[in-house]
């Protein structure tokens, strides 16, 4: 069966601070993979998807980066945190696009930046 | 990108009440999905609907899209405290090709009181 490992489940960061966040998928290959962010337990956000290694697309212009160095691990960077980078950062995989596409969510990451 | 509009924002009731909450849209989606998230989690799937009219039943929960496919209802026959949690709706839109984007709402909050 197929699982989504995110961490770490928790963060608190300075201002200023760098950032990286993992996720990695097991028991398939080739997903879609995506990292969300949500702001105060509300709608999700896309911020990045990749559909295979190295292709990553941008939803949402900001200081934050997204890498998938190998089929399975996506990775979610800041250079420099902002406050507004604050929120609940989600990881998810889906198989590929189709008409029923699935999304399948890890257990989040609550970043505080302060 | 199209917008989806989930009405209420917020409902607290008691066990053993009936609810309906609404996910609204515009604009045409090819399916829509609806999502449970519980405090500190990822969203988890609960169904996926297609066709314009279709309806689903999972236990105590039906779920409702429209005849046009612009518009979704979820309804809760006898609330339990289980059933608490935020309730994304989803909307997929062909993004070009076979590809499709999901769209979510911001949630409905739902709070069953023992």
């Amino acid at each position: 069966s197929q699982t989504i490992h995110q961490w770490p489940a928790t963060l608190v960061q300075p201002v200023g601070s760098p950032l990286s966040l993992e996720c990695t998928v097991e028991g398939t290959s080739n997903p879609n993979l995506y990292w969300y962010r949500q702001a105060a337990g509300r709608g999700l956000q896309l911020l990045f998807y990749s559909v295979g290694i190295g292709q990553i697309s941008s939803e949402v212009p900001q200081n934050l980066s997204a890498s998938r160095p190998q089929d399975r691990q996506f990775i979610l960077s800041s250079k420099k945190l902002l406050l507004s980078d604050s929120g609940f950062y989600l990881c998810a995989w889906s198989l590929k696009p189709g008409l029923n596409e699935k999304l399948f969510f890890g257990s989040g990451t609550q970043l505080s930046v302060l | 990108t199209q917008l989806l509009e989930q009405s209420p924002q917020f409902l607290s009731i008691q066990e053993g009440e009936n609810l309906t909450v609404y996910c609204n849209s515009s604009s045409v989606f090819s399916s829509l999905q609806w999502y449970r998230q519980e405090p500190g989690e990822g969203p988890v799937l609960l169904v996926t609907v297609v066709t314009g009219g279709e309806v689903k039943k999972l236990k105590r929960l039906t779920f409702q899209f429209g005849d046009a496919r612009k518009d979704s209802s979820l309804h809760i026959t006898a609330a339990q405290p289980g059933d608490t949690g935020l309730y994304l709706c989803a909307g997929a839109e062909n993004s070009g090709g076979s590809n499709y984007k999901l769209t979510f709402g911001k949630g409905t909050l739902l709070t069953v009181n023992p």
